[in-house]
């Protein structure tokens, strides 16, 4: 099976900042790393898919890259409403999927 | 707008047995793969299963194989989650999510998600 971490696992940050999270695979994934946003109560939002293409709908201030073990989520200028959970997700297997354990990103 | 809306949530004691729902109102159920994901108290996300669009093919999270199963109505445009045997470990709130998977089999990302419902079981 493959796994997936995440860093940092918590992060402050101020309405303005860029901010980056770091997701790896535990084997090569080519391409296939997906990014999703979760606030409480609220359904998963996708935001990336195939590494960097950005979801219809999703601000440009996020974007992403890597490909094979490595991928970074960023945000270049924080929103008040981008405080939430973001996961990484491989859709590499074929019979399953792991998400990355979460970064949750506060208010400083 | 609401497109997935899970039902069937609930609390049930050890060894119990839950049946979950997910209505689909968009127009296009039968051309997606779907999914059930779920989140535990305090934990991430982990997926729990797939169906494929015509219920040919199923897989499992080793956490659940052989006590979920997974089943759709394509008439009525809804996913199914059969859940036996629950442990304490099953409680968390559980999602449904489309995806569109191609031959391969890899690629695919889940969207859109529903705002999930609540299982606790509990003696």
């Amino acid at each position: 099976d493959i796994q997936m971490t995440q860093s940092p696992s918590s992060l402050s940050a101020s309405v303005g900042d860029r901010v980056a999270i770091n997701c790896r695979a535990s084997q090569s994934i080519s391409n296939y790393l997906n990014w999703y946003q979760h606030k409480p109560g609220k359904a998963p939002k996708l935001l990336i898919y195939a590494a960097s293409s950005l979801q219809r709908g999703v601000p440009s201030r996020f974007s992403g890259s890597g490909s094979g073990t490595d991928f970074t989520l960023t945000i270049s200028s924080l929103q008040p409403e981008d405080f939430a959970t973001y996961y990484c997700q491989e859709s590499f297997s074929t019979r399953m999927y792991s998400f990355g354990p979460g970064t949750k990103l506060e208010i400083k | 707008e609401v497109q997935l809306v899970e039902s069937g949530g609930g609390v049930v004691q050890p060894g119990g047995s839950l049946r979950l729902s997910c209505a689909d109102s968009g127009s296009t159920f039968d051309d997606y793969t779907m999914h059930w994901v779920r989140q535990a108290p305090g934990k991430g996300l982990e997926w729990v299963s797939l169906i494929n669009w015509d219920g040919s093919t199923t897989y499992y999270a080793d956490s659940v194989k052989g006590r979920f199963t997974i089943s759709r109505d394509n008439s009525k445009k809804s996913l199914f989650l059969h859940m036996n045997s629950l442990r304490s470990e099953d409680t968390a709130f559980y999602y449904c999510a489309k995806s569109v998977r191609y031959g391969s089999g890899r690629g695919d990302w889940f969207d859109p998600w529903g705002q999930g419902t609540l299982v606790t079981v509990s003696s």
